[in-house]
């Protein structure tokens, strides 16, 4: 089955620590985006990337950063300079980036930093 | 900018009908709809397009008027699988690339 995968779901980790979290996508999708969700604020766009080697800066992407090597990875890594970093991470993806279509969501990972 | 939707949070009784609002400060082309049961990820409804067309998903239809830069959400005959947060999302384009800004949602709360 075709989809998105985000790892891990739950992650602990001390301050002052970066993390990485995982998203593999087996859609074939073009365009991937990093989302990050708080309670009441809705869903804010960390980064996004279209292409392979190519990424762009969202609203929210201060303290982190991301790479795409390979069409189906879009890790995201929470560096020690994000000030806030506990929340819900939701990776997505979509067919093309020019004229964004329906949204495809994995499952997300929960970040607590202690 | 993040549109903006209204109410923040709904709670119906089974069978009892809901509107959820979204509104946007910039001229719109399309709509997105999501909804995300708690724990989960967002779930696609449906994209309302430039044009007004109103489009269905189960009992749940919407609307959209571009001139006035709004969206509404219909639920009829709410169901308790209803219950969620719905968000709206309205594309945005920055060099050639689109992306999804979305509201902060709005709680649905169906009680039997």
């Amino acid at each position: 089955d075709g989809g998105i995968t985000q790892s891990p779901k739950y992650l602990f980790r001390k301050e002052g620590q970066n993390v990485t979290l995982s998203c593999e996508q087996n859609l074939n999708h073009d365009a991937m985006y990093w989302y990050r969700q708080d309670p009441g604020q809705g869903l804010r766009l960390i980064y996004y990337s279209q292409i392979v080697n190519d990424f762009q800066k969202g609203d929210i992407a201060e303290g982190y950063s991301v790479s795409r090597e390979k069409k189906e990875s879009f890790p995201l890594t929470v560096t020690s300079a994000q000030k806030n970093p506990t929340a819900f991470y939701l990776c997505a993806s979509t067919t093309s980036f020019a004229n964004t279509g329906e949204l495809f969501f994995g499952e997300g990972s929960r970040l607590t930093v202690l | 900018q993040q549109p903006v939707q209204s109410p923040q949070a709904v709670i119906l009784r089974e069978g009892e009908d809901a509107v959820i609002n979204c509104s946007s400060s910039k001229a719109l082309y399309s709509v997105h709809w999501y909804r995300q049961k708690h724990g989960e990820a967002p779930v696609f409804l449906m994209i309302l397009l430039k044009g007004g067309e109103q489009k269905g998903h189960e009992k749940i239809s919407a609307s959209f008027n571009e001139k006035k830069q709004q969206s509404s959400l219909y639920l009829t005959a709410s169901q308790l699988s209803y219950s969620g947060t719905y968000f709206c999302g309205t594309p945005e384009m920055n060099s050639g690339y689109s992306t999804l800004t979305f509201g902060k949602g709005t709680m649905l709360l169906v009680s039997p």
